[in-house]
């Protein structure tokens, strides 16, 4: 079983201070890897992807890869109370099907 | 702009009735997924397509089946719902050649079993 491994939280941090998401995964053939944002009541949205060592950066957030240590995680910049979420990693598996497995998830909260 | 939509946002439903979700998306995609979602296990795979009249069990296919007879639809089945299937069913859908997990889901159906 391919896992992928997140702390629930929830992790809570003042407005305008960085906030850091961390992810593990298992499957060391994985090559993509996704960050999707859920607010409470609704589906989950894609936000950042990154497929190479080293950090993507998107306005505020930044997603960083370090595949020697099967690591991602997501920083939130500036964070605002609009990122309280759930912040669900996602790792497409390899070897055959590349469904995308998905963490069970952490709960971001950003208090004014 | 991608549209995967579910047919029902909230059903209640008995023990032992056949339940029918029904996903339809607009944008051409291959390959189409239905996953739950419970409180605490995250998104759970419980069936994908990757064309019409094809499918594939995920991690949890128990007690569910799938038909797809057209591209655009994707619909779940509950021959005999029991309550451990009360959950929050999302369908999602992407490009087959594309970024496999670039998953563009519906605003999900949230089922109820008495």
């Amino acid at each position: 079983q391919k896992e992928v491994e997140q702390n629930s939280g929830p992790l809570s941090v003042p407005e305008g201070a960085i906030a850091s998401l961390n992810c593990t995964y298992s499957d060391r053939g994985s090559q993509s890897f996704f960050w999707y944002r859920q607010y409470s009541g609704k589906s989950p949205e894609l936000i950042m992807s990154i497929y190479s060592n080293g950090d993507k950066e998107d306005g505020r957030f930044t997603a960083q890869l370090n595949k020697a240590s099967q690591y991602v995680s997501l920083l939130i910049r500036d964070s605002q109370p609009s990122d309280s979420a759930t912040y669900l990693c996602a790792v497409p598996t390899s070897g055959g099907s590349y469904i995308p497995t998905f963490g069970r998830g952490t709960s971001l909260i950003v208090h004014p | 702009d991608v549209k995967v939509t579910q047919s029902s946002r909230y059903l209640v439903k008995r023990t032992g009735e056949k339940v029918f979700l029904e996903c339809v998306q607009d944008m051409d995609h291959e390959n189409m997924f239905w996953y739950r979602q419970d409180p605490g296990l995250g998104l759970r795979l419980i069936y994908f397509s990757y064309d019409v009249k094809m499918k594939e069990k995920g991690d949890i296919p128990e007690g569910y089946s799938v038909s797809r007879e057209k591209k655009e639809r994707f619909s779940l089945i509950l021959e005999s719902a029991s309550t451990n299937q009360t959950s929050m069913y999302l369908c999602a859908s992407s490009f087959r050649g594309g970024i496999t997990g670039e998953l563009f889901f519906g605003e999900g159906s949230r089922l109820t079993v008495l």
